[in-house]
């Protein structure tokens, strides 16, 4: 079964330094997200990305935020000055198409800012 | 904005059929989906509404009621495995992709 592949798997950094998430979404997969899940709390959006650009993006996701595809298989998610509120949960995700078949979500990168 | 309730708790035993509720509040939405998501894992794609009415698979069926706003998750023959959360989530977004999360349902299956 195809996977969605995150690394690290956790990361720890001090206030104030930049994090670059790493994720190499399914390889047919067009549609690709950022979502964070702070620990008890439910999953929430950050952006979605499609065709080489962002496509929408939550009140979450400001210039602290940015995400990138490089070449033709990973997707990154850069947090700038890291906070304290940044420590959470940051999973990838990706689709096909269609909606039916859901997203495939990867194992997660839990971000731990001391 | 968007918002969904779902209780936070539901307990069963093994064997037992359970439903998970979701009501919800949009202006729009292309559909409803459920996610289950075991502790420290990833939520995992189970089913997906975009008509009114019941999809079935497997052990696991959703339904979903636009006049009602409101839809649910029916677990049939559980298993202890299935002790999990589980959130519902609204479609939406210019993709229909878009996922807003409930806050999710923690499932217990006692033996």
């Amino acid at each position: 079964e195809p996977e969605v592949t995150q690394t690290p798997s956790h990361q720890v950094t001090q206030m104030g330094q930049e994090v670059i998430l790493r994720c190499v979404p399914i390889s047919n997969h067009l549609y690709f997200y950022w979502y964070r899940q702070i620990l008890g709390q439910k999953v929430e959006f950050l952006v979605s990305f499609y065709n080489n650009e962002i496509s929408e993006k939550s009140e979450i996701f400001d210039d602290q935020f940015s995400v990138e595809r490089p070449d033709g298989s990973n997707f990154t998610l850069k947090i700038r000055s890291t906070k304290l509120e940044d420590s959470a949960m940051y999973f990838c995700a990706s689709r096909e198409q269609g909606v039916r078949r859901g997203y495939t979500f990867g194992s997660g990168t839990r971000l731990t800012v001391v | 904005g968007q918002s969904l309730e779902q209780p936070s708790e539901v307990t069963a035993v093994e064997g037992a059929i359970v439903q998970i509720n979701c009501t919800y509040q949009t202006s729009g939405f292309y559909g409803l989906s459920w996610y289950q998501q075991h502790d420290g894992g990833a939520p995992t794609f189970l089913s997906y509404n975009a008509l009114d009415g019941l999809e079935e698979t497997g052990r696991f069926s959703s339904f979903l009621s636009r006049s009602d706003s409101y839809g649910y998750l029916l677990l049939q023959e559980l298993q202890m495995k299935d002790s999990a959360s589980y959130f519902c989530a609204l479609n939406y977004g210019g993709s229909q992709g878009n996922l807003i999360f409930g806050k999710g349902t923690k499932l217990s299956v006692k033996p």
